[in-house]
């Protein structure tokens, strides 16, 4: 079946990256992808990376797909009390609509 | 921009009240979504449409229904409204197969007393 985990909390200091992790199971995902929730609104997407893709950097932004152990994550470089949100992993199942199946979240805190 | 507008930001309904969620997107997507989420479950798909009038069950479609008689509208429908339906929805849409992204609504807060 489809399932998308990743833990529930992360804690980082001010300046420190942040590694955010993520499994999932169905192997057919063509792409992979980290929205950001900030408190009060939808979600948004931070950065996605299709699934023959090892690794993708965007700015402060780090990508890495592990395919054959069905893991993803992202770091966050030099993290900011900006970045407090929740990030949810996510797949794409190919299908008729594509439809997206997401984790349940990892809530951020960033501590002085 | 995309964008995705929910009708309602914050609803209050009461128990066996027959509930509509609306739901437009102004891009032509062809794909659209309802989606649920709770603390600590993330987001459960409840529904999605791939056509006008194409709707599919998702993981938690039991005590909802859905529509799509136009292609820019989706409507989340509960037929009679309980109090663990108490949540918020978030509507989406992605254009087409192969979607990098999907656009979402800023969700509505639904509490059913």
């Amino acid at each position: 079946g489809e399932d998308v985990e990743q833990s529930l909390f992360l804690s980082v200091r001010e300046g420190d990256s942040s590694v955010i992790n993520c499994t999932y199971t169905d192997s057919s995902s063509t792409y992979l992808y980290w929205y950001k929730q900030e408190p009060g609104a939808g979600l948004q997407l931070l950065t996605y990376i299709f699934s023959n893709m090892d690794m993708k950097q965007d700015q402060r932004l780090t990508v890495l797909l592990n395919k054959k152990d069905k893991h993803l994550s992202l770091r966050i470089a030099d993290t900011q009390t900006g970045d407090s949100a929740i990030y949810f992993c996510a797949e794409s199942i190919p299908s008729s609509a594509s439809k997206i199946i997401f984790g349940s979240g990892t809530r951020l805190s960033i501590r002085p | 921009d995309v964008k995705v507008t929910q009708s309602s930001r914050y609803l209050v309904k009461r128990t066996g009240e027959k509930v509509f969620l609306e739901c437009v997107q102004d891009m032509d997507h062809e794909n659209m979504f309802w989606y649920r989420q709770d603390p600590g479950l993330g987001l459960r798909l409840i529904y999605f449409s791939y056509d006008v009038k194409m709707k599919e069950k998702g993981d938690i479609p039991e005590g909802y229904s859905v529509s799509r008689e136009k292609k820019e509208r989706f409507s989340l429908i509960l037929e009679s409204a309980s109090t663990n339906q108490t949540s918020m929805y978030l509507c989406a849409s992605t254009p087409g197969q192969g979607a990098t992204e999907a656009f979402f609504g800023q969700g509505t807060r639904l509490t059913v007393v």
